[in-house]
C-alpha cells in the first residue's frame, strides 16, 4: 500500500529524443507527486511536482502526466540533453500523516 | 530562503570506530527532518525521521541512532561502525505545502567509507 513502483530501472536515449519514466502507486491517500533529479555525488533536487486535480503539468522541457483512475504518473523529458543524464526518483506524499515514499529510481543516460 | 547543510562531505572510518554526522537547516522552524542512506547506484532508504526536538522514529533497526538536540539540528550516530554502514548519507527537511502535504529538500550528502 505504501509502495511506489517505478520503471524502467535504466534508460538510454539519444540527444534530442524523449525520455519517459513511469510510476504507479496503490494508496489512494497519496495526493502529491514530486519528481527528483539526482546527479552523481549530489543530493536529490526537486524537479517538478503535481497534484491530482490536474492531469498534466509542464515546466520547460519537463512534463508530468497524471492518470488518477489508473493511479499512474509519468515524467516526460522533451529534447533530452546529455546534461539531463542523472537518476530520477518519483515520490508520493499525502495528507493524514502519510509518510513520504520514493520510487526506486531510474538511471537516465542521454547519448550525445 | 531555506538552506540545509551537512558535514563532513566525505569520511573514511575504520570498522568499529564511532560516527557522528551532522545536519542543520536554516530559514525554517520546526521542520520534519529525515536521514536517508543510499548505496551506490541504488535508491533511498529511510533511516530516521523526526517531527520535533527529541522525537525520533526509526524505520530500520540497525547499529545507527539519531538525535535532534535542537529544532534545526539532526545528528546521525553510531558507536561502532560496520562495513555495511558504508554509503551516501542524505539529510532532508520536509516543507509542508498546502493541505498538510509535504515536499522534501535534500542536503548535499556525506559519503562514508568504512574500511
Amino acid at each position: 500500500q505504501q509502495q511506489v513502483k517505478q520503471s524502467p530501472q535504466s534508460l538510454i536515449v539519444q540527444k534530442g529524443g524523449i525520455s519517459i519514466i513511469n510510476c504507479a502507486y496503490e494508496n489512494t491517500a497519496f495526493d502529491y507527486f514530486p519528481w527528483y533529479q539526482q546527479f552523481p555525488g549530489k543530493g536529490p533536487a526537486l524537479l517538478i511536482a503535481i497534484r491530482p486535480d490536474v492531469s498534466e503539468k509542464k515546466e520547460g522541457r519537463f512534463t508530468i502526466s497524471f492518470n488518477k483512475s489508473a493511479k499512474q504518473f509519468s515524467l516526460h523529458i522533451m529534447d533530452s540533453q546529455p546534461g539531463d543524464s542523472a537518476t530520477y526518483f518519483c515520490a508520493a506524499s499525502g495528507n493524514y500523516g502519510q509518510n513520504f515514499v520514493f520510487g526506486p529510481g531510474t538511471r537516465l543516460s542521454v547519448l550525445p | 530562503s531555506q538552506t540545509i547543510h551537512q558535514w563532513p562531505a566525505t569520511l573514511v572510518q575504520p570498522v568499529g570506530s564511532p560516527l557522528s554526522l551532522e545536519c542543520t537547516v536554516e530559514g525554517t522552524s520546526n521542520p520534519n527532518l529525515y536521514w536517508y542512506r543510499q548505496a551506490a547506484g541504488r535508491g533511498l532508504q529511510l533511516l530516521f525521521y523526526s517531527i520535533g526536538i527529541g522525537q525520533i522514529s526509526s524505520e530500520v533497526p540497525q547499529n545507527l541512532s539519531a538525535s535532534r538536540p535542537q529544532d534545526r539540528q539532526f545528528i546521525l550516530s553510531s558507536k561502532k561502525l560496520l562495513l555495511s554502514d558504508s554509503g551516501f548519507y542524505l539529510c532532508a527537511w520536509g516543507d509542508r505545502v498546502a493541505g498538510g502535504r509535504e515536499t522534501q529538500y535534500f542536503g548535499p550528502g556525506t559519503r562514508l567509507l568504512v574500511l
